[in-house]
């Protein structure tokens, strides 16, 4: 069975800093790799998303992530970082291929916090 | 288009009750996927319907069941509730199995007592 690890349990950035939160997956086949975002109060929302192809995928506001095959990672970026970035963010993966492995396995999440 | 819709969006049971939460999807999505979310446990995968059919299911007791039905909405039922049961319970929805972008709804927060 897959697992994803996001070591940054908390992370407390100034507005304009740059973000990189870091996200390991294990699993031996092909994957998908998903990063979402729960905003205090509101629901999950998907940020971006890795199937296939340029490994360098953007997302919404900003936000782009790298997946590296080789280090089984997927890794969040932000250039500068907003107070309204204030949020928890989860990495999730599932694998290509349906049975059991298809389905989404989260990480534990991060909470980012950005102060003015 | 409509989001993904869950009613009830709170709800107070007590020790060895039993519950029944909704989901609807969002319109042409075929697959609806029920998560569990814990402060200590993260979110975690219950299981997933497709077509009216179990697709996918994650590691919980059997206390835990769900049903989908033919206009895709999908119903979860979780029986002789535990304190441990306290949590928000994530519905989601895709156009295909597993492999697509899921949209979640704003979950059911279920309090145990």
């Amino acid at each position: 069975a897959q697992s994803v690890s996001q070591h940054n349990h908390h992370v407390i950035l100034s507005e304009a800093a740059s973000l990189e939160l870091g996200c390991n997956y294990s699993y031996g086949g092909t994957v998908n790799l998903f990063w979402y975002v729960q905003y205090p109060g509101q629901h999950l929302q998907l940020l971006l998303k890795y199937f296939s192809g340029d490994p360098l995928v953007k997302g919404i506001k900003g936000f782009e992530a790298e997946f590296i095959k080789s280090k089984f990672s997927f890794n969040l970026r932000k250039p500068s970082v907003q107070w309204s970035d204030t949020a928890e963010y989860f990495c999730a993966v599932n694998a290509r291929g349906g049975g059991t492995a298809s389905k989404l396995t989260f990480g534990t999440g991060t909470r980012l916090q950005v102060t003015l | 288009k409509a989001g993904v819709t869950q009613t009830p969006r709170y709800l107070i049971k007590t020790r060895g009750q039993q519950v029944t939460l909704s989901c609807s999807p969002i319109s042409g999505h075929r697959s609806v996927s029920w998560y569990q979310q814990t402060p200590g446990q993260g979110l975690q995968f219950l299981f997933e319907y497709f077509s009216e059919t179990q697709r996918n299911k994650g590691n919980f007791p059997g206390r835990f069941s769900g049903r989908q039905f033919s206009n895709s909405r999908s119903e979860m039922n979780v029986s002789t509730l535990e304190l441990g049961d306290s949590a928000l319970y994530l519905c989601a929805s895709s156009l295909a199995i597993s492999g697509g972008d899921q949209y979640f709804g704003p979950g059911t927060r279920l309090l145990v007592l």
